[in-house]
């Protein structure tokens, strides 16, 4: 299947900083990228879609002024965690997708594990 | 919207025994569904999918069956190995286009 990669795969920082997490799909092209945010024990939720040169598409109660999501090209998404507080702390995974004629198919990215101090 | 649940959230076995492990979905409009299995700090690794159009679906050593009736989808894993331990979630995508909706997960547990 098609790879998808994030980076850095773990990050701490102090609490009050921003952070940003990178996910890029290394073998192909994808019009549309998701993020999903998993505590502790806990299932994927949903934050946020992004569609290539558009705005991301924001789920209910996930901030968007918090949780910056950029996805400027069609390898490249990233997710900008800005002023992070230790409930922030958690591990961030991205999903992508390619062809719109595959549309069910979603790629999983390792995940970055995100410790706020 | 999709709501997807799982009914026991741990599950364990001897090594060598069959495995089920079961979902609920709420949207009787989903129309694909996918088992992931995931590792302690990594991302869902893709196990098996099913359309709504049918109602199972084998892969090596693991099989899905999908029940639109009562909208329940399990996983069957045969000859359970200690290399199966992880959490399994069952996602289901409520319509074209959208993103994948994730159930809550059952730990799977190996003992050999």
């Amino acid at each position: 299947g098609a790879v998808v990669s994030q980076h850095p795969s773990r990050v701490i920082c102090k609490s009050g900083t921003s952070v940003k997490i990178e996910c890029r799909s290394l073998d192909f092209q994808a019009t549309t990228m998701f993020w999903y945010r998993q505590f502790p024990k806990q299932s994927l939720m949903l934050m946020a879609t992004s569609n290539e040169g558009s705005k991301a598409t924001y789920e209910q109660g996930v901030e968007k002024d918090k949780f910056l999501i950029n996805h400027a090209s069609l390898t490249l998404s990233t997710l900008t965690v800005t002023s992070a507080h230790p409930e922030d702390s958690s591990f961030y995974i991205c999903s992508a997708r390619g062809s719109e004629e595959n549309y069910n198919e979603q790629f999983f990215g390792p995940g970055t594990r995100l410790t706020v101090l | 919207g999709e709501n997807v649940g799982l009914h026991l959230p741990t599950l364990s076995v001897q090594e060598g025994d069959n495995s089920i492990i079961n979902c609920a979905y709420s949207n009787s409009a989903s129309d694909y569904f996918i088992w992931y299995k995931q590792e302690s700090g990594k991302g869902p690794q893709f196990i098996i999918d099913i359309r709504s159009n049918m109602d199972k679906r084998q892969g090596q050593r693991v099989t899905v069956l999908l029940n639109k009736t009562v909208k329940h989808l399990s996983l069957q894993i045969a000859a359970t190995q200690p290399g199966d331990s992880a959490v399994y979630f069952c996602a289901a995508l409520p319509q074209a286009g959208t993103a994948l909706i994730f159930g809550k997960g059952t730990t799977l547990s190996v003992s050999s």
